[in-house]
């Protein structure tokens, strides 16, 4: 069955930078596109980027643009999400999320997600 | 930005009735419409995509409806493993979630 686990959170200060990863299993995972979700404490949830299957197509939201790099290695089944310039806002669970074949649009796995606080 | 407002915020419900959770998108989004639930410490599980295609074992209880701007989830038959929180995520132009419908026992 399809496995997503994520690692790298935790405790960071402003300004600071993390790396956060997510380790795919029980799937094809160069066949698809990935997609990393954030959710701030007690809050809803807030789609953060996604990369193709290729890695050619890359999107992200506004609040992270120029901040926040995806990227995957398919021959390891691992995505990643470099989080430079930290703010508090950003503290949150992150997810990684499987997404679809042949463009972003739902999210049918999730990761058991990783915190991330952003604190001084 | 499309803007998803679901209603009602919290929905006390009591086992074996109906439950029905609205999502409202701020433009026309066509079918490309998902839902999910979340229980507490728990990550989102997909439910609906396509408006109303249930994901790979769900039960039959659950149900969505509707295209364009209005959208509905209904649970037919309340069993207790379906209080949680329920999400919409609307893919037609971008990504962006509903608020959270809060399903809670009566």
């Amino acid at each position: 069955q399809v496995q997503l686990v994520e690692s790298g959170g935790g405790l960071v200060k402003p300004g600071g930078s993390l790396r956060l990863t997510c380790s795919a299993s029980g799937f094809t995972f160069s066949d698809y596109y990935m997609t990393w979700i954030r959710q701030a404490p007690g809050k809803g949830l807030e789609w953060v980027s996604y990369i193709s299957s290729s890695s050619h197509s890359i999107q992200y939201a506004d609040s992270v643009k120029g901040r926040f790099t995806v990227s995957r290695d398919n021959a390891r089944n691992s995505l990643s999400l470099q989080m430079d310039s930290l703010r508090a806002e950003d503290t949150a669970v992150y997810y990684c999320a499987k997404d679809g074949r042949y463009s972003s649009s739902y999210y049918d796995s999730w990761g058991q997600g990783t915190l991330v606080t952003v604190s001084s | 930005e499309i803007v998803m407002t679901q209603s009602p915020a919290t929905l006390s419900v009591s086992p074996g009735e109906r439950a029905t959770v609205s999502c409202r998108a701020s433009q026309s989004i066509s079918s490309k419409l998902a839902w999910y639930q979340q229980k507490p410490g728990q990550a989102p599980r997909l439910l609906i995509y396509g408006a109303s295609t249930r994901a790979t074992g769900i039960p039959a209880r659950f149900s969505g409806s509707g295209s364009g701007t209005e959208f509905t989830l209904t649970i037919s038959s309340l069993q207790s493993e379906d209080f949680a929180v329920y999400y919409c995520q609307q893919y037609n132009f971008w990504y962006t979630f509903g608020q959270g419908t809060k399903l809670e026992s009566k």
